[in-house]
């Protein structure tokens, strides 16, 4: 069975400070992809970022980045420079079999 | 290109009746998937359809049932609603080369009194 979790339920952070969102998952698969998704208030789930794995290069997209470690099966995520914008819920995933496995979401709040 | 849709956007039923929700797929997309989100929750997988077919199903109990059409879209039906429906429901939709991106729609809120 799969299992992710965020700790952190709720973060508030003042505008242009970096966020970074914990995630730790669970899976015996080997091949498997890591998610994350934003949910504004509207509801509509926005993607964001994707990772197999097998690639555990970290990257930069913008103003996204991510730490992935197999080692510790974490999946973090940090925006840097934070807007008013980014204030919405964000949620870790697991695809494994095709299907996603969610965690909890952490609500980032950004406060101009 | 429209992204995926859903139907109707708002549902107030009452408890014991049935419901009926709705989710046409992204253009060239055949595989459908239904995710249950409670309030302050994460989404949780219902089930999934491909070629008509349900493919995979989560832990949900059988009053939750769906179906896919030939055109690729689907229904997610509930029976003798519980207070604990209650919930947003997403419909995804997968296809093409990109088999793991799963694209959400806007969602129907579901109530249930």
């Amino acid at each position: 069975a799969q299992k992710v979790t965020q700790a952190q339920t709720e973060i508030s952070v003042v505008e242009k400070e970096d966020v970074t969102l914990d995630c730790v998952y669970e899976t015996r698969d080997t091949t498997y992809y890591l998610f994350w998704y934003k949910q504004p208030p509207s509801g509509e789930l926005v993607f964001l970022i994707r990772r197999n794995s097998f690639d555990e290069q970290n990257e930069i997209s913008g103003r996204y980045s991510w730490n992935f470690q197999k080692s510790t099966s974490s999946f973090n995520f940090t925006i840097t420079a934070s807007q008013v914008v980014d204030s919405a819920v964000y949620f870790c995933a697991l695809w494994v079999d095709y299907k996603l496995s969610f965690g909890a979401g952490t609500t980032v709040t950004v406060r101009a | 290109d429209a992204g995926v849709t859903q139907s109707p956007t708002h549902l107030i039923k009452t408890r014991g009746q049935q419901v009926t929700l709705r989710c046409s797929p992204k253009s060239g997309h055949d595989t459908v998937s239904w995710y249950q989100q409670a309030l302050g929750q994460g989404p949780q997988f219902i089930f999934q359809y491909y070629e008509e077919e349900e493919r995979q199903r989560g832990n949900f109990p059988d009053r939750f049932s769906g179906h896919q059409f030939p055109n690729y879209s689907s229904e997610l039906n509930v029976n003798a609603l519980l207070l604990g429906d209650s919930a947003l429901y997403l419909c995804a939709s997968t296809g093409g080369t990109i088999y793991n991106e799963q694209f959400f729609g806007p969602g129907t809120r579901l109530t249930v009194l």
